[in-house]
């Protein structure tokens, strides 16, 4: 069956370190991968979206890197900050038809100051 | 301009009753979702539909219905309300085209009693 895999459930770190957040996928051939961010009592928000043919895509302090082969997204954050506290999803889309855009079980990321 | 807007932001009913969610979006969209936030913070898929076809998460009971008077709207409805159906859900939208990015509305915090 088709599984989206986020590594862990929650990340601490520093202040000023960089956050690296995995999603790992399997039964998914995408053309595409979505990383979205979550705060408390909100919807998700788009951050960033990367092809099968990117290998890396940066937006400010964001990156995100996408191997077809390891079937593995992972998103960095450079120079955290407390703001940067949130929950990170990523989604794909579903083969066939229907092509439901499905997430990952989401990291809950806390930056310390 | 709210861009997803869903009512009501909060919804506490008593097991066994009907209810809807409204959600509209305004932006040309033309396919739109409805999802499912649990107290873990998944976020799973329950319905997908444009002007075309309507997908189904063949995990939700026939007791949710979505419905569709237009483009711009999709509500929820529930009948029989349960416990377990006690959740956040969110309406989304997106073009259809690939490589697009879902928008979300704000979530509805359903409690049921």
């Amino acid at each position: 069956s088709q599984k989206i895999e986020q590594n862990s459930e929650a990340l601490n770190i520093q202040e000023g370190k960089t956050a690296t957040l995995t999603c790992n996928y399997t039964n998914y051939s995408p053309a595409y991968l979505q990383w979205y961010r979550q705060d408390p009592g909100r919807g998700p928000v788009f951050l960033l979206l990367i092809r099968e043919n990117e290998k890396e895509k940066r937006k400010e302090r964001l990156k995100v890197t996408f191997d077809t082969t390891l079937k593995q997204s992972l998103f960095h954050i450079t120079a955290s900050q407390p703001a940067d506290s949130a929950t990170y999803l990523c989604a794909l889309r579903s083969s066939g038809s229907a092509r439901q855009l499905t997430f990952g079980s989401g990291t809950q990321l806390t930056v310390l100051p | 301009d709210t861009a997803v807007s869903q009512t009501p932001k909060y919804l506490v009913t008593q097991m066994g009753n009907d209810k809807s969610i409204k959600c509209e979006q305004n932006l040309g969209h033309d396919t739109m979702y409805w999802y499912k936030q649990d107290s873990k913070k998944f976020l799973k898929i329950m319905f997908s539909y444009n002007n075309k076809e309507l997908i189904i998460n063949e995990t939700v009971p026939n007791r949710f219905s979505p419905k569709s008077p237009d483009k711009a709207h999709l509500n929820l409805h529930i009948n029989s309300l349960e416990l377990g159906d006690s959740a956040v859900y969110f309406c989304a939208s997106s073009r259809r085209a690939e490589g697009t990015e879902a928008f979300f509305g704000q979530g509805t915090r359903l409690t049921v009693v």
